[in-house]
């Protein structure tokens, strides 16, 4: 089954720094790759999301993320963190062959915002 | 507002008893799926509808049921409550639920506390 890990269950860092948000996935088979975020008392809501081509993929807000087949790795980035930046980040996997399983999620990481 | 509307936001019960959630979709969206987000679990998939059918099961408990209706609206139904039922459920939509890439639009949730 597909799993998702993501390093770091809270990062903290000082406004107009870079975020570095981890995520790596098990799979033989790249699957598609989504961040979603989580403002806090809302629901998730799309980032970004890698299917295929182009390895870096941009995404709302400043963000952007790199697929690197190589390290299973699908890290989120954004050169200048904002206030309004703090929430939880998760990754997510969809398998991209065959089974009945949906879009799996990293257990999440919290982002701190400092002045 | 991602177009998707659960019902209550807030739920208090006992254990024992038994609740329902309940989820609009998105207009013109068919697909529904329901999540579980705890604390120590993360965000699980539950089970997946595609306009009134089953279509994908994950880790649902069989005190745990859902339906969607021919309006499209779902429910999930939880029974015999347990403490450990405590969490936030969310519910989602898309246009198909058939792609690997297709993304996914969550409501704000309903929180569920089990005293």
């Amino acid at each position: 089954a597909q799993s998702v890990t993501q390093l770091g269950s809270h990062v903290s860092v000082s406004e107009g720094a870079l975020v570095l948000l981890r995520c790596n996935y098990s799979s033989s088979v790249p699957p598609y790759l989504f961040w979603y975020v989580q403002y806090p008392n809302q629901g998730l809501q799309l980032l970004l999301k890698y299917t295929t081509g182009a390895t870096l993929v941009k995404g709302i807000n400043g963000f952007e993320a790199e697929f690197k087949k190589s390290e299973t790795s699908f890290h989120l980035t954004k050169p200048s963190a904002h206030m309004s930046d703090a929430a939880e980040y998760f990754c997510a996997v969809h398998p991209t062959q065959g089974g009945s399983e949906k879009l799996v999620f990293g257990k999440g990481t919290k982002l701190t915002v400092n002045p | 507002d991602s177009g998707v509307t659960q019902t209550p936001k807030h739920l208090i019960t006992a254990t024992g008893q038994r609740v329902t959630l309940r989820c609009s979709p998105r207009s013109g969206d068919l697909s529904v799926y329901w999540y579980q987000q705890s604390l120590d679990q993360g965000l699980q998939f539950l089970i997946q509808y595609y306009n009134g059918e089953e279509r994908a099961k994950g880790n649902i408990l069989e005190r745990f049921s859902a339906q969607q209706f021919p309006d499209l609206h779902s429910e999930l139904n939880l029974s015999s409550l347990e403490l450990g039922d405590s969490a936030l459920y969310f519910c989602a939509s898309s246009v198909d639920g058939g792609a690997s890439n297709e993304k996914l639009f969550f409501g704000s949730g309903t929180q569920l506390s089990v005293l």
